[in-house]
């Protein structure tokens, strides 16, 4: 079946430095992935949109410099974290859906990020 | 803000107990819910997209019923088995977005 893979699955990093995370739509396209983060006891939350080939649309309270979406294939998708600090430790998650399948959305593994 | 709101948060059955969770949300603006599983250090694994009010879907002894007009699903687990212990998430969709519920954590017991 369709799959999503994401990497790092755990990264720790230093506060102040810049961490990418990618998503990969191994066997299909996509034009459109989806990235979420989850902190400790909530559900998971809807970060941006990304787009490829255009910029990425974020949710509201989730700063656009701070976190750099680039699309810049139909199977590539990479979330980098700037200027890292405790506060952004957290678990992310893309997804992406097959052009033309509908409703059919499949994740990554998802991304612990620990800043320290 | 979509609230979606899912019950109970955590469910501790016997091997060989049948349960269910609840997924409730607001009935206005309805496009479309997933059910997933989510087990530890995997991908969440879509197990049912329902979209038509009334709808009823089974694989295997999991099975999910949708009414979009009081804004609730249920999600059924026939005769429990240890593997199905996970997390099982719901979530509104429209358009790839996804609103999640808090999840339901079902551990069955040997």
């Amino acid at each position: 079946g369709a799959v999503v893979s994401q990497h790092p699955s755990r990264v720790i990093c230093k506060s102040g430095t810049s961490v990418k995370i990618e998503c990969r739509s191994l066997d299909f396209q996509a034009t459109t992935m989806f990235w979420y983060r989850q902190f400790p006891k909530q559900s998971l939350m809807l970060m941006a949109t990304s787009n490829e080939g255009s910029k990425a649309t974020y949710e509201q309270g989730v700063e656009k410099d701070k976190f750099l979406i680039n699309h810049a294939s139909l199977t590539l998708s990479t979330l980098t974290v700037t200027s890292a600090h405790p506060e952004d430790s957290s678990f992310y998650i893309c997804s992406a859906s097959p052009v033309l399948s509908g409703n059919t959305i499949y994740f990554g593994e998802g991304s612990w990020l620990t800043v320290v | 803000i979509l609230n979606v709101e899912q019950s109970p948060q955590s469910l501790h059955v016997q091997e060989g107990d049948s349960t269910n969770f609840t997924c409730s949300f607001p009935s206005s603006n309805f496009y479309a819910l997933h059910w997933y599983r989510w087990e530890t250090a995997k991908s969440p694994e879509a197990l049912f997209v329902m979209t038509l009010n009334g709808d009823e879907k089974k694989k295997g002894r999991i099975s999910a019923t949708l009414n979009t007009k009081e804004g609730y699903s249920y999600l059924y687990i026939k005769g429990s088995q240890p593997e199905d212990s996970a997390t099982y998430l719901c979530a509104l969709t429209n358009a790839g977005k996804s609103t999640f519920g808090d999840g339901t954590t079902l551990t069955v017991k040997p």
